[in-house]
């Protein structure tokens, strides 16, 4: 099946060790979002490409950079997490312009959760 | 800008009865609205969307949501609790198909046997 799959599930990091997640989809969506999400809290945007065009919310963190290196993947680096960046991590795509005659505007991955020694 | 507001961050139910999720939103423009549903330690999965037409639009698992204009409302709705019904629910709204969603706070929903 198509889908959005985000490695690891869950990961564990020390105190200031940059740290990799990774998203890939099989949907040839050329958008692709990044979410981080607290417990108990909405998804937050922090940044989305549309193909290789990338959008940073004004509010994202300088710790937080992207890499999408082709249609059907896309990375997350924190560079230096702090115990304020334990959460959930969640990969969404979509395709650009959809409308109401398709199906689901987000596919959402399953999430990595990211936890901070 | 848009926003959604989710009144009511626990909403517990018994088995069988009704489910109401409220949620209501702000939007310039004719929004598109959407339910989502996340079970612990995954992603969003899609309920329910409003784009145009119906106001009254019935998703997966028996849920449906009316769009009220007048109310800026999207209430989620369920006849029959169940005990698989147990999630965090997510209201968002979109103006655009080019637009990321803005997501409301959410609803952890508990059925009680």
């Amino acid at each position: 099946d198509a889908m959005v799959i985000q490695n690891p599930r869950y990961q564990v990091t020390q105190f200031g060790k940059p740290v990799t997640l990774s998203c890939s989809q099989t949907l040839n969506h050329n958008v692709m979002y990044w979410y981080q999400q607290k417990s108990s809290q909405a998804p937050k945007l922090l940044f989305h490409y549309y193909d290789k065009d990338f959008n940073n919310e004004a509010d994202t963190p300088d710790n937080f950079q992207s890499r999408r290196p082709n249609t059907s993947f896309c990375f997350l680096d924190i560079r230096s997490p702090g115990l304020g960046d334990a959460a959930m991590y969640l990969c969404a795509t979509s395709r650009e312009g959809w409308g109401p005659e398709l199906n689901q505007p987000q596919h959402f991955g399953d999430g990595t959760r990211l936890s901070i020694l | 800008a848009q926003s959604v507001t989710q009144l009511g961050s626990h909403v517990s139910v018994s088995e069988g009865a009704l489910v109401l999720l409220r949620c209501n939103y702000s939007s310039s423009v004719p929004p598109y609205l959407f339910w989502y549903v996340q079970y612990p330690n995954q992603g969003l999965q899609l309920l329910l969307k409003y784009t145009t037409g119906a106001t009254l639009v019935k998703g997966i698992n028996g849920f449906e949501a009316e769009f009220k204009k007048s109310e800026t409302s999207f209430h989620l709705t369920k006849p029959s609790a169940h005990m698989s019904d147990a999630a965090e629910y997510f209201c968002a709204v979109a103006i655009s198909g080019n637009t990321p969603l803005v997501f409301g706070k959410g609803t952890r929903l508990s059925v009680i046997a």
